[in-house]
C-alpha cells in the first residue's frame, strides 16, 4: 500500500513570507497528487492538484511541484496571509478519487 | 456544482448501540464513494472503498464486521457503525468523485459526522 510521509508537521511564517510543504509517497502507481487545506471541524478542501503527466501546476498564490522519479511533491504558498493558517494534507492516489493522506502540517501565519 | 451531503452531521449515542451514517451524490452518480476517519489533531485514514452493487473493499486493519458498508444504489452508500464504543468516537466522512465528468473531475468530500459514544 501507500506509505505517505509530510514534512514538516508544524509550520510558523510572518505574513508575506512563503511557505514550502513537502509530501513523498511510495506507491508508483499514484497518479494524482493533490493538496488538501481544513479547518478546524470542517471538510477537507481541495486547493491544488496536479497529474502525473505534469511538473508543476501554478494558481495565483499557491503552487504545487511533482517530482514522479523521486517520488515527492510540494505545496508553495507564497505572500502568505492570516487566512491561510490551517492544516494541511497531501493526499497522493488515484483519479478515481482512492487517496492515502499525509500527517498533515500545522500552518500558522503571524500577523 | 457537485455536492456530496452526508447525514447526520453529529450523533450521541450510547455503547453497544449502531448508528447509520448516510453519504448521498446529490446531482451526479457515483459507483464508487470513499469512507475516512478521523481522530481529532491526526489526518485522516482511508477505512474503506463503497462499490455499488458489491462488497466494500476495507482497507487493513478495519473490521469489516464493525464498519458496515451498503451501496444499494448510484447515489447513496450507508456506513453502519455497530456495537459502537467510546474508541469509535470519531469525524466520519466520506468522498465521491462525479464519474459522468472529465476525468480531471474533482473529487468532493462530505461534511462530515462527528459521532460521540458515551
Amino acid at each position: 500500500g501507500e506509505n505517505v510521509e509530510q514534512h514538516p508537521s508544524t509550520l510558523s511564517v510572518q505574513e508575506g513570507d512563503s511557505a514550502v510543504i513537502k509530501c513523498t509517497y511510495s506507491d508508483s502507481a499514484s497518479n494524482y497528487f493533490p493538496w488538501y487545506k481544513q479547518e478546524l471541524g470542517k471538510r477537507p478542501q481541495l486547493i491544488i492538484d496536479i497529474r502525473s503527466n505534469v511538473g508543476e501546476k501554478k494558481d495565483q498564490r499557491i503552487a504545487v511541484t511533482l517530482n514522479k522519479t523521486a517520488k515527492h511533491f510540494s505545496l508553495h504558498i507564497t505572500e502568505t496571509q492570516p487566512e491561510d493558517s490551517a492544516v494541511y494534507f497531501c493526499a497522493p492516489g488515484d483519479s478515481w478519487g482512492k487517496l492515502q493522506f499525509g500527517a498533515g502540517t500545522q500552518v500558522v501565519v503571524t500577523p | 456544482g457537485a455536492v456530496v451531503s452526508q447525514h447526520p452531521s453529529r450523533v450521541i449515542c450510547k455503547s453497544g448501540t449502531s448508528v447509520k451514517i448516510e453519504c448521498r451524490s446529490l446531482d451526479f452518480q457515483a459507483t464508487t464513494m470513499f469512507w475516512y476517519r478521523q481522530f481529532p489533531k491526526q489526518s485522516l485514514m482511508l477505512m474503506a472503498t463503497s462499490n455499488e452493487g458489491s462488497k466494500a473493499t476495507y482497507e487493513q486493519g478495519v473490521e469489516k464486521d464493525k464498519f458496515l458498508i451498503n451501496h444499494a444504489s448510484l447515489t447513496l452508500s450507508t456506513l453502519t457503525v455497530t456495537s459502537a464504543h467510546p474508541e469509535d468516537s470519531s469525524f466520519y466522512i466520506c468522498s465521491a468523485r462525479d464519474e459522468g465528468g472529465p476525468i480531471a473531475s474533482p473529487l468532493h468530500f462530505g461534511n462530515g459526522t462527528r459521532l460521540t459514544v458515551t
